[in-house]
């Protein structure tokens, strides 16, 4: 298996534009999360799913942030409008539950840069 | 819900000196507490783990001991190398339940 596939790795904008992060889980995982890592903030996780449906989306910032997951095998995280402030490392997971003990596997990261 | 608090957030040594991290939980149902490894640049990855039913587990240079009474755990590192150099975050969970992390520490190993 390829592992946690996110894609672009790096993404650079400026302020106002949309963003859109993409993310293909580990086949067979049920579990995916969303993730943004900052020196301020440390390890922060967003949303995640369960079989495709949102569980908690507690951590998502604000309304700009919205994350959907159409099938079992990708999940977009959007930002609109993005703001200097949402720049970060955005990290997407994925883990298979209840005897896996939700181990999470990481992706690359994408590194977003709004200007 | 869980709160993981994680101590220091820079600790730096001396190849060879032993590391030690320290997180507290706050949730008495958490019974798995795994640590995750990031080396600069790169993605979190998990090096060891340990459930409540275990006092101590050691995988090489690397240990994690777990104090359920106290509700706090560590991870201790032996005869460090640079190679060591990297944030290790702690995280505490109710069996499959989703973990919850702590704020991370840099350990940097000086050659």
């Amino acid at each position: 298996d390829a592992g946690v596939i996110q894609s672009p790795r790096h993404e650079v904008t400026e302020m106002g534009q949309e963003v859109t992060l993409r993310c293909k889980p580990i086949s067979g995982h049920d579990y995916l999360f969303w993730y943004r890592q900052t020196m301020m903030r440390g390890l922060e996780l967003l949303i995640y799913f369960n079989n495709n449906v949102p569980i908690d989306d507690s951590g998502m910032p604000e309304d700009r942030f919205s994350a959907k997951m159409p099938n079992a095998s990708f999940s977009t995280l959007k930002i609109q409008p993005s703001e200097p402030r949402d720049s970060a490392v955005y990290f997407c997971a994925s883990s298979r539950g209840v005897l896996a003990k939700n181990i999470q596997y990481f992706g690359a990261g994408t590194r977003l840069s709004v200007l | 819900g869980e709160n993981v608090e994680q101590h220091p957030s820079t600790l730096s040594v001396q190849e060879g000196d032993s590391a030690v991290i320290k997180c507290t939980y706050s949730d008495s149902a958490s019974n798995y507490f795994p640590w995750y490894k990031q080396e600069l640049g790169k993605r979190p990855q998990l090096i060891i783990d340990i459930r409540s039913n275990v006092g101590e587990k050691k995988d090489q240079r690397i240990a994690v001991t777990l104090n359920k009474t106290a509700k706090h755990f560590s991870l201790h590192i032996t005869e460090t190398q640079p190679e060591d150099s990297a944030v290790y975050f702690c995280a505490a969970s109710e069996g499959s339940y989703i973990p919850t992390f702590g704020r991370g520490t840099s350990l940097i190993v000086h050659p």
